[in-house]
């Protein structure tokens, strides 16, 4: 297996532009999550999807964040506008079915928003 | 909601010694507890993990102890070589809980 696959790997962007992250979960695992990471702030979860619905958003910083799951094997992040704030590398991961504490984290895109 | 501590920050042992890192969590119903590893550039990956009906697990050079009546678990790490340099982050859950949440993590470098 591939592992979670994101892309891009690395991005870097001008304030107000829209920025928008692609993960693809491992195949057969029903949660995915979107996690942030910084220096000040370490890892923090956005947003966990189960079985492609939306299950918990209380981690997504504000408005201009969002997030979707249209399939299984397919998320979105979108930051719209970006600010430098905004900068971060962004990780998403995917728990087995069945297994649903063990994540696995794909490579992650370093977000860089001048 | 869940809170989890971590300590130290940084930890720097010399080659071939033990290294410790300690993590307390506030919510008594959490019931799993993993270690993450993350070499500079890399992404976390599991390396031990441990659930509450287990008090200690070993694996290999790296075991992890539970104390649920404190709310404290430990990684333990002997026998540490270079290649253990990384950040861990240990991590908690609860039952009916697919979110795990992270503490702050400890940089541990181990000099030759």
């Amino acid at each position: 297996d591939a592992g979670v696959i994101q892309s891009p790997r690395h991005e870097v962007t001008e304030m107000g532009q829209e920025v928008t992250l692609r993960c693809k979960p491992i195949s057969g695992h029903n949660s995915l999550f979107w996690y942030r990471q910084t220096m000040m702030r370490g890892l923090e979860l956005l947003i966990y999807f189960n079985n492609n619905v939306p299950i918990d958003d209380s981690g997504m910083p504000e408005d201009r964040f969002s997030a979707k799951m249209p399939n299984a094997s397919f998320s979105t992040l979108k930051i719209q506008p970006s600010e430098p704030r905004d900068s971060a590398v962004y990780f998403c991961a995917s728990t087995p079915q069945g297994r649903t504490d063990t994540q696995y984290f794909g490579p992650g895109t370093r977000l860089t928003v001048l | 909601g869940e809170n989890v501590e971590q300590h130290p920050s940084t930890l720097s042992v010399q080659e071939g010694d033990s290294a410790v890192i300690k993590c307390t969590y506030s919510d008594s119903a959490s019931n799993y507890f993993p270690w993450y590893k993350q070499e500079l550039g890399k992404r976390p990956q599991l390396i031990i993990d441990i659930r509450s009906n287990v008090g200690e697990k070993k694996d290999q050079r790296i075991a992890v102890t539970l104390n649920k009546t404190a709310k404290h678990f430990s990684l333990h790490i002997t026998e540490t070589q270079p290649e253990d340099s990384a950040v861990y982050f240990c991590a908690a859950s609860w039952s009916g809980s697919e979110k795990l949440v992270f503490g702050k993590g400890t940089k541990l470098t181990v000099n030759p």
